[in-house]
């Protein structure tokens, strides 16, 4: 069974720039959900994908943009880079009807914005 | 409110148990989990427990739940220097999207 990977592993970005990250679940996981972890700090979710479509969303801007693809990968994408959008950024899959809610988490990507 | 508080630091000598301490605010949450977190890595995920337990042991794990309280623990038997880590405890938001709620995490460092 393959688990959550993640890429690219780290990125360096100039603000105002726009960047793409990329999770493959699970095998089997439907959802996955998108964190972002600051320096310190423990992760925030940002959002979550149940097949193909948007399942809620956290406290962040709308130049925070996702997609969930038919075999369930998803991207995390963010428009505009500020310097506070420098973290660690987890994505973690899960399936929702084994009833106990657990996600499981890729390595992460770090993104630092200069 | 969502917030989810734990203490910062905790160093035990190797041998000894860690206890880990976490409090929570969802009262609905259905589930509590447990994640570990390395240096550079992921969140590794430990162990869980469902809202209705008190109490639930996994090898040399136990985990405590006082719901009236909104407190829960992690006790590590016989704390090894590969348990040095950030441990995260987590609610599961009773809303209808299936979030993880985390608190800030405390710093295990074990000492040989």
């Amino acid at each position: 069974e393959t688990g959550v990977t993640q890429s690219p592993t780290h990125l360096i970005k100039t603000r105002g720039q726009q960047v793409t990250l990329r999770c493959s679940s699970q095998s089997g996981h439907n959802t996955v959900s998108w964190y972002q972890q600051a320096l310190g700090q423990g992760p925030q979710f940002i959002f979550q994908y149940y097949r193909e479509e948007e399942n809620g969303r956290g406290n962040f801007p709308p130049r925070f943009s996702g997609l969930q693809f038919p075999n369930y990968s998803s991207e995390l994408n963010v428009n505009a880079l500020e310097l506070d959008d420098s973290a660690l950024y987890l994505c973690a899959s899960s399936l929702p009807t084994s009833g106990t809610y657990e996600q499981y988490f890729g390595p992460g990507t770090r993104l630092t914005v200069t | 409110g969502e917030d989810v508080e734990q203490s910062l630091f905790l160093s035990v000598r190797e041998g000894d148990s860690s206890v880990i301490n976490c409090t929570y605010t969802d009262s609905s949450s259905t589930y509590l989990y447990w994640y570990k977190q390395e240096p550079g890595a992921g969140l590794q995920l430990l162990t869980y427990i469902f809202s209705n337990m008190d109490m639930k042991q996994d090898q040399r794990l136990t985990v405590l739940l006082n719901k009236k309280d909104k407190h829960l623990s992690l006790r590590i038997a016989d704390t090894q220097t590969g348990d040095s880590a950030i441990y995260f405890c987590a609610e599961s938001w009773s809303g209808a999207t299936n979030k993880l709620i985390f608190g800030t995490g405390t710093l295990l460092a074990v000492q040989p």
